[in-house]
């Protein structure tokens, strides 16, 4: 185990519903990510969370929404998605900043999401 | 263009045969290069980091290499085993900067 936990693993989900996606670190780090894994294709990196404060969204659409209520959780709200959302949903978390050279992001196991 | 490209996209091999696994990027200004192993749906897990100081960096049967000139980096797995079928990842940092870069991976698969 990472130190990262994501649930659910597995999501099936119509386009017209809401879910939401979590993930817990218990490793103590500052910042959380969200990365969109499809196939054949490098990590996506989503969203990112420093101090719980969102720092970086990479153009997502805003079918996608984050939550981070605190440091050690992460949110993403779904709804009205499409079928090309697709995809495995991992979160991340790392103790980031300072100039650390040798910061190393730790995932959890993902979340396997289907739109149907 | 920062980017991190990997070859080749799949490889296969058998057990007990060794194999290497290509990364270039162009990712500039460069901090640090990481291979990830990722098995089938599940979270990439680290196997090493190596700075720009660093030429070859070993964790059991992995090996890695990285030239900062030619910027090139290689992963060498010795005496594979059946559970190291899974994809390899290779990720580059930007100095200065958090943002992890990374590569489309290569998908490995042992055979007996």
């Amino acid at each position: 185990e990472t130190g990262v936990t994501q649930t659910p693993r597995h999501l099936v989900m119509g386009m017209t519903n809401k879910k939401s996606l979590k993930c817990e670190q218990h490793l103590g780090h500052n910042a959380m990510y969200w990365y969109k894994q499809s196939a054949k294709k490098p990590l996506e990196l989503m969203f990112v969370y420093s101090l719980e404060e969102r720092v970086e969204n990479n153009s997502v659409p805003s079918r996608f929404s984050p939550e981070c209520p605190n440091s050690s959780h992460l949110f993403l709200h779904l709804h009205t998605l499409q079928p090309e959302d697709s995809a495995l949903y991992l979160c991340a978390s790392s103790q980031a900043g300072g100039g650390r050279v040798n910061t190393e992001a730790f995932f959890g196991q993902g979340t396997r999401l289907t739109v149907v | 263009k920062n980017q991190v490209e990997q070859s080749p996209q799949s490889l296969i091999i058998l057990e007990g045969k060794n194999c290497t696994l290509q990364c270039n990027y162009t990712v500039s200004p460069f901090s640090n290069l990481r291979w990830y192993k990722q098995d089938t749906g599940r979270g990439p897990v680290s196997l090493t980091i190596m700075t720009f100081s660093e030429n070859t960096k070993s964790n059991g049967r992995y090996t890695a290499t990285l030239d900062a000139d030619t910027k090139q980096s290689s992963l060498h797995i010795t005496a594979s085993q059946l559970s190291d079928s899974a994809s390899y990842i290779c990720v580059v940092t930007r100095r200065n900067t958090d943002k992890l870069i990374f590569g489309t991976g290569t998908r490995l698969q042992v055979f007996p």
